[in-house]
This record gives structure tokens, sequence and C-alpha cells, in this order.
């Protein structure tokens, strides 16, 4: 198995520039989450899915940050206007639905600097 | 908000030695998941422990976790350059359908 693919795995861009990042699952998970990781703040769960319904977006920053899952194989997380404060490495992890070993399974993360 | 709390935030120590993570927690809990990260990488997982269990073991691994007191504890035995990374603990509540919060992690260096 390829594991979680992220993608891409670095971005610049210029404040006011909207970014999106893409995670593709492993095949056969039915949950996946979305975390923003900084040195200050750590791990931040932004939003998770299951069966590709958002089921719990409080920790979504701001109206700026949306996604989507429009499938089970394919998730995205858009920040539209990016701004500085947004640069974190982004990670996307995937878990099965009640197969409840609890394990979330990670991508190598996308790391975001917005300039 | 987090969930977690790993305590120290930096441990060095020798090569060989026995290294000891804490974390605490403050709301009760389904499970509790150890999870390392090496520099530049993803998370991996490297044991669940569950609300109804004192201690787990993987190998090198031993995790407690004392629900009356909101703590786990990661220890590595006879540690090994390769075990420098990051160690994070993390907590899947109740009433929080699937919802798993990590904590800030312990950065530990392994000294050759």
């Amino acid at each position: 198995d390829a594991g979680v693919i992220q993608s891409p795995r670095h971005e610049v861009t210029e404040m006011g520039q909207e970014v999106t990042l893409r995670c593709k699952p492993i095949s056969g998970h039915n949950s996946l989450f979305w975390y923003r990781q900084t040195m200050m703040r750590g791990l931040e769960l932004l939003i998770y899915f299951n069966n590709n319904v958002p089921i719990d977006d409080s920790g979504m920053p701001e109206d700026r940050f949306s996604a989507k899952m429009p499938n089970a194989s394919f998730s995205t997380l858009k920040i539209q206007p990016s701004e500085p404060r947004d640069s974190a490495v982004y990670f996307c992890a995937s878990s099965p639905l009640r197969a409840r070993t609890g394990e979330l399974f990670f991508g190598e993360g996308s790391r975001l600097t917005v300039l | 908000s987090q969930q977690g709390e790993e305590d120290p935030q930096a441990l060095s120590i020798q090569e060989g030695e026995n290294a000891t993570m804490n974390c605490s927690y403050k709301t009760s809990i389904n499970n509790l998941q150890w999870y390392r990260q090496n520099s530049g990488r993803g998370l991996v997982h490297l044991i669940l422990i569950r609300s109804n269990e004192r201690e787990k073991h993987s190998g090198r691994l031993r995790v407690t976790l004392d629900t009356s007191k909101k703590s786990s504890s990661l220890l590595i035995t006879a540690s090994r350059a390769a075990d420098t990374a990051s160690y994070f603990c993390a907590t899947e509540s109740p009433n929080r359908d699937d919802k798993i919060i990590f904590g800030k992690g312990t950065r530990l260096h392994i000294l050759p």
C-alpha cells in the first residue's frame, strides 16, 4: 500500500494567494483527518470526515479555510486568501472507521510558507 | 483545544539508557495512543492503550496508563540513536466520536 499521499510537499506563496492542499487516503479507510503543526501550537485538529461527511470542523481557524471530500479517495484543504500566520506543516491522516485499533496513518505533510 | 500534555518538552540521554516520557490529559478517554515523528516526516503510530488497560508492551516500548491520575508514560528501554525523534500522546474521548487530539510532544535526543 502506498500510504497516505499528500501534495504538494512544499508550497511557497505570497500573502493573499489561494492555496490548495491535497490528500489521498489509504484505500478502504473511511475516516480522514486534517491537522496543522506549528512550533507554537503543536498539532491542531482542523477537521475530520467519516465516510466523506465532515463530522467536526470546529478546529478550522476561520472562514478562509475550507475542506472538502468529494469521494472516498480524495480530500482538499483550501486557504483563501492565505496569510503569513498560516505558515505551517499540514498533515492528512486516515483511519479505518470502527476497525478500532484507533490508529491514524499520516502522510508526509505539506509544508506551507506564506510570505 | 489540546487534550494531552507531554513532559518533559525535551530529553537528552546517552545511548543504552532508558527514556521515560509522560503525558497528562484532562477529560475521560476511550484510549490513549503514542506516536513518533522523525524530523520532517509524518507521525507514525507506536502503541495504543485502552482505558481499561494499565500496562502494555511492544518490543522495547512499555506504556502505562493511570486513569485516576489522567496520566500515561512511555518507556523506551535500551535506547538507540535511531530513537531520536519527537514523541506525542494522543487521546480519544468517549463523547467525541473518532476525534483524536494530540499533545505538543517530547523531543528525545539520544547521544552516541
